[in-house]
């Protein structure tokens, strides 16, 4: 079974700095997907960013990039240059390349001081 | 917008009562996804249909049911509730091939 861990149940950063929140997963497969979910206080699910197994290369979206490391199965979002709007929590999810299931960390809780 | 609508918004109902909850997949996604998420927790896979099929089932109870229909509407029905099934539920939708899940704005759903 795969599982997905974060463990870092809250994090904070200061207005303009830089964080970078932790998961780890766990799976028996070589193909598969990655993604960081935010979640604003309105609780809307929100795709912040998604990575390929098979590809090297780190994802890259504006001011979130990921470190993935596949042999550690390890996969951190990196926030430069945090906005208040930044604040939520974010969830690491995990999907099968033959499957739609995802599966979700417990989830990172964000907080950006002005 | 993810272009994923669900209703109600917000439900209030009493155990041992069954409810219904909507779901409309974005325009053209065959896909459509039902997940829980408890107070401060993540969210829990339910079921997946495809264009009208159950592709997959995780985590969820035999007193939990949905189904996907021709216009591609879903459904997932709750029956005899308990305390513990008060959860924000969420649909999602997928295009085919597509590795994306768009998130509907849930349902919070509130037994007492």
């Amino acid at each position: 079974a795969q599982t997905v861990t974060q463990s870092q149940p809250e994090m904070s950063v200061q207005e303009a700095e830089t964080v970078t929140l932790s998961c780890t997963y766990d799976t028996s497969e070589s193909d598969y997907y990655l993604f960081w979910y935010k979640q604003p206080p309105s609780r809307q699910m929100i795709l912040v960013i998604r990575q390929e197994a098979y590809k090297q290369q780190n994802a890259t979206e504006n001011r979130f990039s990921v470190n993935f490391q596949k042999a550690a199965k390890s996969f951190s979002l990196k926030i430069s240059d945090s906005q208040l709007g930044d604040a939520a929590m974010y969830f690491c999810a995990y999907r099968r390349y033959n499957n739609n299931d995802m599966r979700f960390g417990a989830g990172t809780r964000l907080t950006v001081k002005p | 917008d993810s272009g994923v609508t669900q209703t109600p918004k917000h439900l209030i109902t009493a155990t041992g009562q069954r409810v219904t909850l909507r779901c409309s997949p974005r325009s053209g996604d065959l896909s459509v996804y039902w997940y829980q998420q408890s107070l401060d927790q993540g969210l829990q896979f339910l079921i997946h249909y495809y264009n009208g099929e159950e592709r997959a089932k995780g985590n969820i109870l035999e007193r939990f049911s949905a189904q996907q229909f021709p216009d591609l509407h879903s459904e997932l029905n709750l029956s005899s509730l308990e305390l513990g099934d008060s959860a924000l539920y969420f649909c999602a939708s997928s295009e085919q091939g597509n590795h994306e899940q768009y998130f509907g704005p849930g349902t919070r759903l509130t037994v007492t």
